[in-house]
């Protein structure tokens, strides 16, 4: 079974870092892009970071770019997302995903949610 | 940035009716258009593809039309377990990827 578990999420003060972690299993995780989306309490999707299966390319969204890293490990089966300079705005829901194709999403994580908050 | 607006925000629809879904590209996107379906506290699920190819384990009452930039999603005889939010999204110009606003279908 195709699988994607996030977990790193919790309360953080602004300006604060947090690393989020997304473990894959039951499909070659090394074979596949990633990206991490996000979605704001009460809102729509947001795309966050994308990274290819060789970790030879990364985009950003222009809110994140300069404050989150995306990284992966093929060896761990594990997607990362280094987030540095947190604000308010960055609260959300991080969901991990599976790449298809040029860019639809076809397995998603359960999602970890990220507070940030004084 | 290619801009993806949909409508209505919200539908309501009886049980065992058809719901029609619209989603509106900014600029033509070919046919590289997705929707997915969310649940409130789950993630979202990948209904189509290409604009019109289904995923997956997807039930044939799900159906996707349009190119460029008008795209519908048609749900026939809706079940209960089909009302949700629904979501667009391009991946034809990118970063960065986009999605529009989404359409909550709601029963009436």
């Amino acid at each position: 079974e195709v699988q994607l578990v996030e977990s790193g999420g919790g309360l953080v003060q602004p300006g604060g870092s947090l690393r989020l972690s997304c473990a894959a299993s039951g499909f070659t995780f090394s074979t596949y892009s990633m990206n991490w989306v996000r979605q704001a309490p009460g809102k729509g999707l947001e795309w966050v970071s994308y990274i290819t299966s060789s970790s030879s390319t990364m985009y950003y969204a222009d809110s994140v770019k300069g404050r989150f890293t995306i990284s992966r490990d093929n060896a761990r089966n594990s997607l990362y997302l280094q987030m540095n300079s947190l604000r308010a705005e960055d609260t959300a829901v991080y969901y991990c995903a599976r790449l298809r194709g040029t860019g639809f999403q076809d397995c998603w994580g359960q999602g970890t949610l990220v507070t940030v908050s004084s | 940035e290619i801009v993806m607006t949909q409508s209505p925000a919200t539908l309501s629809v009886s049980p065992g009716e058809r719901a029609t879904l619209s989603c509106r590209a900014s600029q033509s996107i070919s046919s590289n258009l997705a929707w997915y379906q969310q649940k409130p506290g789950q993630a979202p699920r990948l209904l189509i593809y290409g604009a019109s190819t289904r995923a997956t384990d997807i039930p044939a009452r799900f159906s996707g039309s349009g190119s460029g930039t008008e795209f519908t999603l048609t749900i026939s005889s809706l079940q209960s377990e089909d009302f949700a939010v629904y979501y667009c999204q391009q991946y034809d110009n990118w970063p960065p990827y986009t999605f529009g606003q989404g359409t909550k279908l709601e029963i009436k």
